[in-house]
């Protein structure tokens, strides 16, 4: 069964400083992976999904690179600002689960 | 283009009364998902349809949980009674289609219902 586990629970950063969030998977049989961001109160936004023949994918100031071997990706933000506070979730599609599971995400607080 | 819509945004029930939940999902997406949330971790899969048909049902709690998705559009999940462990937030998302050459679809996700069961 496919366990996703992200770390840190929360994390808070003065603005503009970069960042990196992990997420670990336990099954490496995937084929993809995926970023949201959760904004209080409301659904889930996708940020970047990467392919498992892929091993980066970026957006503006996100870069999510994924180690599929080792169970493991990151999102990197840089220069973060406020804006950016919100959860932070992974999610993967295994293939011997047939669905997509997500991690229970980090909670970011960036300080003005 | 609109997004996932969902309504209502908020529900209090007491514990074994029934509530519904509704979705229309992105223009043009074949499947669509129901998910629970609880306070502090992530989505759940309940539900999937591709159109009408409901192609992945293990995890939704098939006593007291229903769903439907009429002409493979709007979509309804129930449950009849609640139960206080029933709390949660319930999300719908959709997506153009469900799995294509070794890969799935982007799936977008709606606001989400929060119940509180009392």
């Amino acid at each position: 069964k496919q366990e996703v586990t992200q770390i840190p629970a929360a994390l808070s950063v003065p603005e503009g400083e970069n960042l990196v969030l992990n997420c670990s998977f336990t099954d490496s049989a995937i084929y993809n992976l995926q970023w949201f961001r959760q904004d209080p109160g409301k659904g889930l936004t996708s940020l970047l999904l990467i392919q498992s023949s892929q091993r980066e994918q970026t957006s503006g100031r996100l870069n999510a690179s994924l180690d599929k071997s080792s169970g493991r990706s990151t999102l990197y933000i840089a220069a973060s600002q406020p804006g950016d506070s919100a959860t932070y979730l992974c999610a993967v599609y295994s293939y011997n689960n047939n669905d997509m599971r997500f991690g229970a995400g980090t909670r970011l607080t960036v300080k003005p | 283009e609109a997004g996932v819509v969902q309504s209502p945004r908020y529900k209090i029930i007491e514990k074994k009364q029934p509530v519904a939940f509704w979705c229309n999902p992105i223009s043009g997406h074949n499947t669509l998902y129901w998910y629970r949330q609880n306070l502090g971790q992530g989505p759940e899969l309940l539900i999937r349809y591709e159109n009408e048909e409901a192609v992945d049902d293990s995890q939704l709690p098939k006593d007291r949980f229903s769903a439907e998705r009429l002409k493979g559009v709007d979509s309804t999940l129930k449950i009849q009674p609640a139960e206080l462990g029933d709390s949660a937030v319930y999300l719908c998302a959709s997506s153009l289609s469900y799995f294509v050459w070794g890969s799935s679809y982007e799936q977008y996700f709606g606001p989400g219902t929060r119940l509180t069961v009392t």
